[in-house]
């Protein structure tokens, strides 16, 4: 596997239900990011995870539990979710370095649908 | 907090002619970054260029080249000799170079660029 790989691609959950998405980057990186994804809106930075401490939450729902155990594998932990969370989630990764312009990797996101 | 504007959500183009999309930001900051991604239907964003701000000179990646006006605070890409995988959703996304805000990108809506074969 090389760059971003994320797990499932496609998911299906009810409202009850608890689902975990996960991303892992084969890249070296030191960050790692969650992104929401919605028809017509702009992507949404969720969760920012800088060497394995979360450094940004964008005043996400506590319904959406992010997990960095490491620097390659971030989780996005769901429960009771909302029809409108049904979106595209995109995880993304990055090398923070003093000198660097932080590009990030993306990965081919999963498929979230709430019913 | 900065924007990013897209104002044309749709755009079309023949094969092998030259398409400009745009983009407009707002920011206050006078060091920071400028992306385009291109997200092909049903696969992953990848980068396709990027500019630093402190930069006069207009990045260039083969057909694809920027229109950087700092205090126009505009981004376009410009896309010559469009090819049929070139149809995909185009995002300009802006990111402070320091600060907290360096780890976040703001992303515009998108512009969907389809290519007339």
């Amino acid at each position: 596997e090389t760059g971003v790989t994320q797990t499932p691609r496609h998911l299906v959950m009810g409202m009850t239900n608890k689902k975990s998405l996960k991303c892992e980057q084969h890249l070296g990186h030191n960050a790692m990011y969650w992104y929401k994804q919605s028809a017509k809106k702009p992507l949404e930075l969720m969760f920012v995870y800088n060497f394995k401490e979360q450094t940004e939450n964008n005043s996400v729902p506590s319904r959406f539990s992010p997990e960095c155990p490491n620097s390659s594998h971030l989780f996005l932990h769901l429960h009771t979710l909302q029809p409108e969370d049904s979106a595209l989630y995109l995880c993304a990764s990055s090398l923070i370095s003093g000198s660097s312009y932080n590009e990030q990797f993306f990965g081919p996101g999963t498929r979230l649908t709430v019913l | 907090a900065q924007t990013v504007t897209q104002s044309q959500p749709e755009m079309s183009v023949q094969e092998a002619e030259t398409v400009t999309l745009s983009c407009t930001y707002d920011t206050s900051e006078s060091d920071y970054y400028l992306f385009w991604y291109k997200q092909p239907p049903s696969r992953q964003m990848i980068l396709v260029i990027r500019q630093e701000a402190y930069k006069q000179q207009n990045a260039t990646e083969n057909r694809f080249s920027v229109n950087f006006q700092k205090a126009a605070k505009s981004f376009s890409l410009k896309i010559s000799d469009s090819q049929l995988g070139d149809a995909a959703m185009y995002f300009c996304a802006y990111r402070s170079a320091r600060g907290a805000g360096s780890y976040q990108l703001t992303f515009g809506k998108g512009t969907k660029l389809s290519v007339i074969p």
